[in-house]
């Protein structure tokens, strides 16, 4: 059961933004720790997307940024494309788990 | 270019005993934290544990802790994950990734390890 939770599932049209939101707590989100993002698509291994909050490696498109506020985090995905078709998750660490990390519980954006 | 090459599929039976390896390359390996993740069948990703190579020095998930077995050969730049009594829920994909330990990320993954237990 992990303590991040988000949608498990968001969808749009091409062009259109969909938001992800990823709860935590004050151990996590809340204590400061910062959150990170991966994209998987289906049969292949999870890939950075969005580290530090609001931060994209070389070659990720500006359509995907990150925002915090408070206990929450979201990943905003505007100009959705066929592309963005996967699984997303998000990334933290909490103070109550012996500092370890701690993954959301994943979202599927789908395309329509 | 950062490469982390995990060793092959494995089926096992409930009982045995499995290692499998993450191969690092492309950087300093002792100076990085390697982390292992979970993924179960249809479901999403676990957080094991992290080792640095460097001193061994490790550290686990609650969840994983006393199942599981983090290691690392500095000598070889090779990380590994093993278990001594494998069971049927250890069926999962196993991926190996680079911690970026400054901010807590991981910034490379290996390709993935399928191990299936089944009787």
């Amino acid at each position: 059961q992990s303590v991040l939770t988000q949608p498990p599932s968001v969808s749009g049209a091409p062009g259109q933004r969909v938001t992800i939101s990823c709860t935590g707590s004050s151990s996590n989100i809340g204590a400061g720790y910062h959150v990170h993002w991966y994209r998987q698509v289906p049969g292949t291994a999870p890939k950075l997307l969005i580290s530090t909050n609001n931060n994209r490696p070389l070659g990720v498109p500006d359509r995907f940024s990150g925002s915090k506020s408070g206990t929450s985090t979201s990943l905003t995905i505007t100009g959705l494309q066929a592309e963005d078709e996967a699984d997303y998750y998000c990334q933290s660490f909490d103070s109550t788990l012996s500092g370890s990390g701690v993954f959301g519980t994943g979202t599927k954006v789908t395309v329509l | 270019e950062v490469q982390l090459v995990q060793s092959g599929a494995e089926v096992k039976k409930p009982g045995e005993s499995l290692k499998i390896s993450c191969k690092g390359s492309g950087y300093s390996f002792t100076s990085h934290w390697i982390g292992w993740v979970r993924q179960m069948p249809g479901k999403g990703l676990e957080w094991m544990g992290i080792i640095s190579p460097g001193d061994s020095d490790t550290r686990y998930s609650p969840s994983f802790q006393g199942q599981v077995t983090i290691s690392a050969d500095k000598s070889i730049d090779t990380a590994y994950l093993q278990w001594r009594s494998l069971k049927a829920s250890d069926t999962a994909i196993y991926y190996c990734a680079k911690l970026l330990s400054s901010y807590n990320y991981f910034d490379s993954w290996g390709q993935g390890t399928l191990v299936t237990v089944s009787s």
